[in-house]
């Protein structure tokens, strides 16, 4: 079965714009997950999303915002842009139960200029 | 607050053993993973423990003491397609994954 996909795969933006990125998860999982990866800071939460409802928000600025669509797709937007949210974007989806692994996207790689 | 300390950067050789520790203080538990992620890779799964002991699965094997809040991952017969960070994550009492910054290592012939 397909993977995790998300796109687009590369990003570049300038400071204080916004951007929207897309993850479809596997077919058949309702959760979906957002993070933030930086060299050197792990996987920082952003949020999760189960069935359109967000059910986990990570400390992030309110310029952070997602949503999920009947279908279970996710986006993910940021808005004002700033240097700093130059990072790799990882998507994950789950069938929504605690015990099970989640299965992670390539991800996006934004850099802000 | 919520906190998972690993080591930054191993090194091992081919062939060997290696132990990587994860140490993890959360508000409550509700299981452990551990993921590879090789350069420019998304992470993927390798084990899940959510009771006491050890899990084994091939070269690989992961053990949890939740009294302690410890961990580790054992990687055995080491090959050089095992250098890659590796990341611990718990999962709080919100069921939210609290990830560790990662165990980046290398493997040397």
């Amino acid at each position: 079965k397909a993977g995790v996909t998300q796109t687009p795969r590369y990003l570049i933006k300038t400071r204080g714009q916004q951007v929207t990125l897309s993850c479809s998860p596997i077919s058949g999982h309702r959760s979906v997950s957002w993070y933030q990866q930086t060299p050197g800071q792990g996987l920082q939460f952003l949020f999760e999303y189960f069935s359109e409802t967000q059910r986990n928000k990570g400390n992030f600025p309110g310029r952070f915002s997602g949503r999920q669509f009947s279908n279970s797709r996710s986006e993910m937007n940021v808005s004002t842009l700033e240097l700093g949210d130059s990072a790799l974007y990882l998507c994950a989806s789950n069938r929504g139960q605690t015990n099970t692994e989640a299965f992670f996207g390539q991800g996006t790689r934004l850099t802000v200029v | 607050g919520q906190n998972i300390d690993q080591p930054t950067e191993m090194t091992a050789t081919e062939g060997a053993i290696v132990q990587i520790n994860c140490t993890y203080q959360t508000s409550g538990f509700n299981g452990l993973f551990w993921y590879q992620q090789h350069a420019g890779e998304a992470p993927t799964f390798l084990s899940y423990n959510v009771l006491d002991g050890l899990e084994e699965k091939g070269r690989f094997s992961s053990f949890l003491s939740r009294s302690k809040g410890y961990s580790y991952l054992l990687l055995k017969e080491l090959q050089m397609k095992d250098s890659a960070s590796y990341l611990c994550a718990v999962r709080d009492s919100n069921y939210q994954l609290i990830w560790g910054a990662g165990t980046k290592l290398i493997i040397k012939p």
